[in-house]
């Protein structure tokens, strides 16, 4: 069965500081792996995704993560932190081929402070 | 053009009673899904519909029962409602469904009184 452990429920960093969102996932078959953002009272939207290929993918507003199979993590950064980027930040992973759920992980809040 | 549109965006009722929730997405998309939000922000997938035809079928009470007219809409309908139902439901398509990535909705915030 997969599974996704996100290191951390609450992450605070200062302005301009780097991001580092940890998540770890358990999979029997090579997974795909998502990052998903969710603002206040808002939906999830999609930061960047792993299929296969290039095991560092960036994302949207500066974002990147790197899969690394032999430690099965799919770690989220970002060089310098905006206050923008406070949010609710989401690992899932979901099976190759087949019909494929989003497994997520329990999120992290990410806090920026000035 | 909202890409994932959901109805209400807020609905609050009394347990016991019946209510739906609407969901249509304009992405061409063949797959939608609904995912449940919990109060811990802890997100699980409940049903997924490809091409009106339901294709995964989590542990969920039988009061929830999903209806897709057609590609474009997956709508939730919740009988004889409970506490623990309150949750934050949102809907979701892709183009695919062995793809994964998903188009998310805003929320249906889902207070039970």
């Amino acid at each position: 069965a997969q599974s996704v452990t996100q290191l951390g429920s609450h992450v605070s960093v200062s302005e301009g500081a780097l991001v580092l969102l940890r998540c770890n996932y358990s999979s029997s078959v090579p997974p795909y792996l998502f990052w998903y953002v969710q603002y206040p009272n808002q939906g999830l939207q999609l930061l960047l995704k792993y299929t296969t290929g290039a095991t560092l993918v960036k994302g949207i507003n500066g974002f990147e993560a790197e899969f690394k199979k032999s430690e099965t993590s799919f770690h989220l950064t970002k060089p310098s932190a905006h206050m923008s980027d406070a949010a609710e930040y989401f690992c899932a992973v979901t099976l190759t081929g087949g019909y494929n759920k989003l497994i997520f992980g329990a999120g992290t809040r990410l806090a920026v402070h000035p | 053009d909202t890409a994932v549109s959901q109805t209400p965006k807020y609905l609050v009722t009394q347990m016991g009673n019946d209510k739906s929730i609407k969901c249509e997405q304009n992405l061409g998309h063949d797959t939608m899904y609904w995912y449940k939000q919990d109060s811990k922000k802890f997100l699980k997938i409940m049903f997924s519909y490809n091409n009106k035809e339901l294709i995964i079928n989590e542990t969920v009470p039988n009061r929830f029962s999903p209806k897709s007219p057609d590609k474009a809409h997956l709508n939730l309908h919740i009988n004889s409602l409970e506490l623990g139902d309150s949750a934050v439901y949102f809907c979701a398509s892709s183009q695919r469904p062995s793809d994964g990535e998903a188009f998310f909705g805003q929320g249906t915030r889902l207070t039970v009184v």
